[in-house]
């Protein structure tokens, strides 16, 4: 049963400090996207990739978000230095064509 | 950038009880799918439908693109369709981005 993996499921930590969410996607999707999920803003798309290469990252924070791909197996989202305003649900989704498919989510809580 | 709308915000029904859930969406799209948001926070995929019936199990989808419009049907509701269900699209200039509307939360008592 193909799906999307994401690690850490939870991650707690202070302000300052770095986090890295890392994903695997589906075998053989070619585009990988980032979301956030807050209360406040609901479900807000982050950055996209299509095959490996970032296709558009405008609702990243420049300043202290990166997203890479690595490989066609990994996709990693870092912040540095984390903020509590970064506190939120960090969803991974890869797709084939237009239907997207999401990961469990990684919940970040920046004390 | 495109809208979408979704109504009605909040729903409790009984258990057995069928349930329609609206979404409006502001410009042609090249994607629309539902998703259900269980209460552990999992988006799980219902149905990918640009256009036209679907159905699977006690649930299906109608979407009227030339209208701009979907519609999930739950039928004979259950206390595991209890979450929130999100209708997300994909606008015609906006390549793969998924835009979410803000869901309806469906609570289903036994």
């Amino acid at each position: 049963d193909a799906r999307v993996t994401q690690t850490p499921r939870h991650k707690v930590t202070e302000m300052g400090q770095e986090v890295t969410m890392r994903c695997q996607p589906i075998l053989g999707h070619n585009t990988v996207f980032w979301y956030r999920q807050t209360m406040m803003q609901g479900l807000e798309l982050l950055a996209y990739f299509r095959n490996r290469a970032p296709l558009d990252d405008s609702g990243m924070p420049k300043d202290r978000f990166s997203a890479e791909m690595p490989d066609a197996t990994l996709a990693t989202l870092k912040i540095q230095p984390s903020e509590p305003r970064d506190s939120a649900v960090y969803f991974c989704a890869s797709g084939q064509r237009n239907e997207q498919f999401f990961g469990p989510g990684t919940r970040l809580t920046v004390l | 950038g495109i809208q979408v709308e979704q109504s009605p915000p909040d729903l409790i029904l009984q258990e057995g009880a069928n349930s329609t859930l609206r979404c409006n969406f502001s410009d042609s799209v090249n994607n629309l799918q539902w998703f259900h948001q269980n209460p552990w926070g999992q988006l799980i995929n219902l149905f990918y439908i640009p256009s036209g019936t679907k159905q699977n199990g006690r649930l299906s989808a109608t979407t009227v693109a030339t209208e701009r419009y979907s519609l999930l049907y739950i039928s004979s509701s259950q206390t595991t369709d209890s979450g929130v269900y999100f209708c997300a699209v994909v606008g015609g200039t906006s390549y793969g981005k998924l835009t979410f509307g803000q869901g309806t939360i469906l609570t289903v008592h036994p």
